[in-house]
């Protein structure tokens, strides 16, 4: 049973203009939500989170928002640039879980 | 800044060889934790540690086993390495159950 989807594999954007990201989740315990971002051959990063009593945080050219009503949340990149393509993964967790449960990742293209 | 190495980045085995992947972090991380990341599933949790020589299943701990006797050292063990085994490792640790952070990456191959 999945808890955290990341439903769209790939994504391609035109440079320049807004990337967004979704991400559902079915666990309505989750407090707390990551963005991460990996390139090839690298670990994962981390980007941008955001806590359950908030619906928008934001950090320079990404902003999450959260939607806990339905169990969403998104990534909004803007403008995009060429170093913004990579895979791009939602995770969440519960107060007091020492683990993050993650989606399975989106890939972002970012094309000139 | 959070440091998380890992003792390789490539290694190539031969099936039946056990494995040893070793992964330090220098921020006094409570936990730490063992993730293989395969193309479309994401990255699945293999063990994790909250504490100097505690340890707890993830999600596919079957054919790992790992060891933790500092708090900065997390190893991850493949008592006999088989071709399923082919994957990325990632290694991280958190303070509490706040934000993870990674390692390199260990590109694991086993022929």
């Amino acid at each position: 049973d999945q808890q955290v989807k990341q439903n769209s594999p790939s994504l391609s954007v035109q440079e320049g203009r807004i990337s967004i990201l979704n991400c559902d989740y079915t666990n309505s315990m989750f407090d707390y939500f990551l963005w991460y971002k990996k390139y090839p051959a690298e670990g994962p990063t981390f980007l941008i989170s955001i806590s359950s009593i908030k619906d928008k945080n934001e950090d320079g050219r990404f902003t999450v928002f959260l939607n806990k009503s339905a169990k969403h949340l998104s990534l909004h990149i803007v403008p995009s640039q060429p170093g913004d393509s990579a895979v791009y993964f939602c995770a969440a967790s519960e107060d007091s879980n020492y683990q993050l449960i993650w989606g399975a990742g989106t890939k972002l293209i970012i094309k000139p | 800044d959070v440091k998380v190495t890992q003792s390789s980045r490539y290694l190539v085995k031969r099936t039946g060889e056990k494995v040893f992947l070793e992964c330090v972090q220098d921020m006094d991380h409570e936990n730490m934790f063992w993730y293989r990341q395969d193309p479309g599933l994401g990255l699945r949790l293999i063990y994790f540690s909250y504490d100097v020589k505690m340890k707890e299943k993830g999600d596919i701990p079957e054919g790992y086993s790992v060891s933790r006797e500092k708090k900065e050292r997390f190893s991850l063990i493949l008592e006999s390495a088989s071709t399923n085994q082919t994957s990325m490792y990632l290694c991280a640790s958190s303070l509490l159950g706040d934000t993870q952070y990674f390692g390199p990456g260990t590109r694991l191959t086993v022929l």
